[in-house]
């Protein structure tokens, strides 16, 4: 298994670019969740997923878009990027989920460095 | 006040030292307690978690929950150069009736440095 990837690991955006953060899991797991993690702010939840096709605003959610069309894949949509969003995504699958725990613990991918101009 | 709160350090030890890393948090619903190790660019991982007040222990690692005074630790014994890393802790509540609809909130997290 290759459990939660991601891609691409760096990307440079200009301000008012858009762009796709892919993840995709193959654990079969019905929770995906996106994360951003900022110096001094710890992990905070952009949007989250209980199924295909079911989705939900987390934490902090404006300026991100997100789809679930299968089990497998779920990607974050940056639709005008700002300066502001630059961060470290990332993006994390649990199977029955975000409760955390031994029966929910979520898997984490290796993270999207993403920078704003 | 932050519903969970935990010092940044950065906390260097040298190899063989006991660790004590901790996290308050303020909000009383909080029923599962996580620490999560990352590592210099790489995703957390789960390292331990407690559903209830008292002590864990697996290995080098003692996680420790006091709902009382909303507390929780982690204690890592030995300490190893290998353990160099970000812990985060990370609490989670029921916020929504109906199902399993958890909210995880999460530390900011400590570095930890091990001197070999």
């Amino acid at each position: 298994n290759a459990g939660v990837t991601q891609t691409p690991k760096f990307q440079v955006l200009k301000t008012g670019q858009s762009m796709t953060l892919q993840c995709a899991q193959d654990m079969n797991h019905e929770y995906m969740s996106w994360y951003r993690q900022d110096p001094g702010m710890g992990l905070r939840l952009i949007h989250y997923s209980v199924g295909a096709g079911i989705t939900d605003q987390g934490e902090v959610p404006n300026g991100y878009n997100v789809s679930r069309s299968t089990t497998e894949d779920f990607p974050l949509r940056l639709l005008s990027a700002a300066p502001s969003q630059t961060s470290v995504y990332f993006c994390a699958s649990s199977p029955y989920g975000l409760a955390g725990g031994s029966y929910n613990e979520q898997f984490f991918g290796p993270g999207t460095r993403l920078t704003v101009l | 006040q932050k519903e969970v709160e935990q010092d940044p350090g950065p906390l260097s030890v040298p190899e063989g030292a006991i660790v004590s890393l901790n996290c308050t948090y303020s909000n009383s619903a909080f029923q599962y307690f996580m620490w999560y190790r990352q590592y210099s660019r790489k995703g957390p991982e789960l390292l331990m978690y407690t559903y209830s007040s008292g002590n864990k222990e697996d290995g080098r690692f003692t996680a420790q929950v006091d709902k009382s005074s909303k507390y929780i630790s982690l204690f890592i014994r030995d300490s190893q150069p290998s353990d160099s890393a970000t812990y985060l802790c990370a609490m989670s509540a029921l916020y929504s009736s109906g199902g399993s609809n958890y909210k995880l909130t999460f530390g900011k997290g400590t570095l930890l440095t091990v001197n070999p």
